[in-house]
Parts: structure tokens; sequence; C-alpha cells
């Protein structure tokens, strides 16, 4: 069975600051990888994802992901946080069945 | 421009009542998709589509059921609405791809029972 571990429900940084959300992942299978962000009173969207070829993606917004099989992680950076950065972020993991296992989700405040 | 939409952003029912929660797509995905989310738990899987008149369970399918009569829609149904089933009720859609596509989401029905 697959499963997804976020660490830190919430994460704060102020805004010019390194942006590191943390995903480990549980699969038996090559793992399909997303992150999606929410924000508030919105639907989720596509942030990245890695299916298979190079292991660090970038995605929109100046994010960025890197997957490391040995340390069955997928943790989500951005370099340098904006205020419009604040919301939820949920990491997801699939295998060949088009459904998604999701992470319990972390909300991040960005603090001028 | 892909679209899912969802019948109701929010929508308050009473304890008892059948309520009916529509999503529609306009990408002719083939696979479609019923979660709801809750502070803490993330989203969780209720059931899903791979075609019409098709439904699998999900990971927490009790008292909801879905129906599926054309490509473009898939209903949620809550046959006898419960307190505990006050959530956020969010729709995906995606193209039956063997994994690795993205899911596109509606914007989510905020439901209150009462």
């Amino acid at each position: 069975a697959q499963s997804v571990t976020q660490l830190g429900s919430h994460v704060s940084v102020s805004e010019g600051a390194l942006v590191l959300l943390r995903c480990n992942y549980s699969s038996s299978v090559p793992p399909y990888l997303f992150w999606y962000v929410q924000y508030p009173n919105q639907g989720l969207q596509l942030l990245l994802k890695y299916t298979t070829g190079a292991t660090l993606v970038k995605g929109i917004n100046g994010f960025e992901a890197e997957f490391k099989k040995s340390e069955t992680s997928f943790h989500l950076t951005k370099p340098s946080a904006h205020m419009s950065d604040a919301a939820e972020y949920f990491c997801a993991v699939s295998d060949n069945t088009d459904k998604l296992i999701f992470g319990t989700g972390t909300r991040l405040q960005v603090f001028p | 421009d892909v679209k899912v939409t969802q019948s109701s952003r929010y929508l308050v029912k009473r304890t008892g009542e059948k309520v009916f929660l529509e999503c529609v797509q306009d990408m002719d995905h083939e696979n479609m998709f019923w979660y709801r989310q809750d502070p803490g738990l993330g989203l969780r899987l209720i059931y899903f589509s791979y075609d019409v008149k098709m439904k699998e369970k999900g990971d927490i399918p009790e008292g909801y059921s879905v129906s599926r009569e054309k490509k473009e829609r898939f209903s949620l149904i809550l046959e006898s609405a419960s307190t505990n089933q006050t959530s956020m009720y969010l729709c995906a859609s995606t193209n039956r791809a063997g994994g690795g596509n993205e899911q596109f989401f509606g914007p989510g029905t905020r439901l209150t029972v009462l």
C-alpha cells in the first residue's frame, strides 16, 4: 500500500527566506509523485510532478522538488518566499491506477 | 482552459436529508473522483469512476453513493446526511493513463449538515 507523510502541518517563513516543505512516501512500485497547492477557498492546483527521468523537477511559481529514491523523499523547495506563496501544500503519490494518495498537508505562512 | 465545475460552493442541509453534489468536466476525461477534505486529514478518496456507469469505492465510501450516467458528469449522493459529513468536498478528473497524469480539481463544495 502507498502512503505519504508530510512533516510539519504548519511552516512559517519570512518573505525572501528559503521555503522547504518535507514529503516522504512509501510505495512498493516506482511511484509517481506530485505537489499540489491550495489557495484559500479554491480547489487544488498542480505545482509539479515526477514521473520518470530527471530527479530534479521544476514547477510553477519558482518551486522545485527532488526525487530521492534512497531516502523515499520528494521535498518541495523555493529559494525565496513571496507573500503570495501563503497557501496549503499537499504531497501525493500514485502508482499505475490513476488514483492519488495525499498527505495531510502543510500550511505555509509568509511573514513580511 | 480546462475546467471542472461543482454545482454549489456552499451548502447547508439538515440531518437526514438526501444531498446531491454535482460535478461536471469539459475535458472529455475518462476518470473522475470525489474526495472529502478535513483539517489535519488531507484529502481522502470517497469514490471514483473510470468510465460511464462504472464506479469503485475509495477509502471512505460509507454513507455515500455515486452516479455517472454521462462521461462529463459525476454525482456524489449522501443518502441520509449526518453531522459527521460536514466537510469540504472536492471533485477531480483526469485522463486514463496508467498513472502519472495531473488530476484537475473543481473549486469545492463546503457542506454543513445541521
